[in-house]
């Protein structure tokens, strides 16, 4: 298996823009997270799938972002309109079921100027 | 609630050494499960070891041990004999089995800076 892939690797973008991170989990894994790691705040949760539902999104900043799995292969994390203070880097991660290892993406940087 | 404390921000050793880094977890389920991931300067993040809260026996892999203690709520990983290679940022996390909201998500503490010299 191909791994946990994220695209892109690296997105530059000016403030005001959106912004779509996309990821594609590991096939038959029932659980897809989406993490963010700053220097400040360290690897915090954003928003996690099963099955393609969304259980637990208090991690979500505020209304400017969003995600969405509609299907078992492909989930995004949008952010509109996108801020300098989102600049970090986004990792998903998916796993096989609940409370087994989270295998992970090599993340998206994130910079917004 | 759910919390995973690693106190030391970052350890410089020379290689050769062994080196103990600390994990503290709190929790107020009786099932959990907790785990190690390494961040290489690459950036990925790297599953090493995934334990449960019924199973306390320490664990082997290679030059890597892991010491779980329940008594002190404790998850410490050493490194025997330290190699330039595993310098990086070890993380420890938490998952809780039975509370609502954390079910199935990885908690994770701040992580630990391990810096080899050779």
């Amino acid at each position: 298996d191909a791994g946990v892939i994220q695209s892109p690797r690296h997105e530059v973008t000016e403030m005001g823009q959106e912004v779509t991170l996309r990821c594609k989990p590991i096939s038959g894994h029932d659980y897809l997270f989406w993490y963010r790691q700053t220097m400040m705040r360290g690897l915090e949760l954003l928003i996690y799938f099963n099955n393609n539902v969304p259980i637990d999104d208090s991690g979500m900043p505020e209304d400017r972002f969003s995600a969405k799995m509609p299907n078992a292969s492909f989930s995004t994390l949008k952010i509109q309109p996108s801020e300098p203070r989102d600049s970090a880097v986004y990792f998903c991660a998916s796993s096989l079921i609940r409370n087994t290892e989270a295998f992970f993406g090599q993340g998206t940087r994130l910079t917004v100027v | 609630a759910q919390k995973v404390t690693q106190a030391q921000t970052e350890i410089s050793v020379v290689e050769k050494e062994d080196v103990t880094l600390d994990c503290v977890y709190e929790t107020r389920d009786t099932t959990y499960y907790l785990f190690w991931y390494k961040q290489p300067p690459s950036g990925e993040l790297v599953f090493l070891i995934r334990r449960n809260s019924f199973d306390e026996q320490n664990e082997i892999s290679g030059r890597y041990s892991w010491n779980f203690q329940k008594s002190t709520s404790s998850f410490n990983f050493t490194i025997t004999a330290s190699q330039v290679v595993d310098s990086a940022v070890y993380f420890c996390a938490l998952s809780e089995a039975n509370y609502g909201g954390s079910q199935g998500n990885l908690i994770f503490g701040k992580g630990t800076k391990l810096s080899v010299k050779p």
